[in-house]
């Protein structure tokens, strides 16, 4: 099973701030990385994949990177929506796995 | 605009069973994959199971192989998971997920979910 870390686990951010996410994967997942956002008492939604793709609908201050075991996520400028929890997914491999998660607060 | 509407979850007794449905509109079923994903209480998220388009590949998850079968049914654009032997470890919210293809594991539309509680 690929295990999928990720870094911080809580990130504090101001409002207009850059906030960069990591993911990293126990080994190689090529380019099959998805990242998604979830709200409190809501589904995720996907956010990137492939893992550079914005999915329909995602601003542009939302990007991806990386290949391989090692990806990062970039909120250029964060908006008060953005406030969340962001998971990495790996779909390279069964069984599918999830990281752990990163929490994006309020500084 | 699509839409997955999960149902059957619930309470049930460890060594119990139920069946989960999750109702597709909006897209053409059969064109694409569809998965169970599923969150623990307070925890991260699971991929459980999925299909691919044509119903002929389904994958598990370890955790619930020969407990768990996913179908699915085109003519009610209708995906399932029946969960036998049910343990307390299986308690969670249960999404139902659309693939961005048809053997696709990465997923663009998620239902509410449904929840499945475990106990005696």
């Amino acid at each position: 099973e690929i295990v999928m870390t990720q870094s911080p686990a809580t990130l504090s951010v101001s409002p207009g701030e850059r906030a960069t996410l990591s993911c990293r994967a126990s080994q190689s997942v090529s380019s099959n990385l998805a990242w998604y956002q979830q709200k409190p008492g809501q589904a995720p939604r996907l956010l990137i994949y492939g893992p550079s793709t914005r999915a329909t609908g995602i601003p542009a201050r939302f990007s991806g990177s990386g290949s391989e075991t090692e990806f990062t996520l970039t909120i250029s400028s964060l908006q008060s929506e953005d406030f969340a929890v962001y998971y990495c997914q790996q779909y390279n491999n069964w069984p599918l796995t999830f990281g752990p998660g990163t929490k994006v607060d309020i500084k | 605009e699509v839409q997955l509407l999960e149902s059957g979850g619930g309470l049930v007794q460890p060594g119990g069973s139920l069946r989960l449905s999750c109702t597709a509109s909006g897209f053409t079923f059969s064109s694409f994959a569809m998965s169970w994903v599923r969150q623990a209480p307070g925890k991260g998220l699971e991929g459980v199971s999925s299909i691919s388009g044509s119903g002929g590949t389904t994958i598990y998850a370890d955790s619930v192989k020969g407990r768990f079968t996913i179908s699915r049914d085109s003519s009610k654009n209708t995906l399932y998971l029946q969960m036998n032997s049910l343990s307390a470890e299986d308690t969670a919210v249960y999404y139902c997920a659309k693939g961005i293809a048809a053997r696709a594991w990465h997923f663009d539309y998620w239902g509410q979910g449904t929840p499945v509680t475990v106990s005696s």
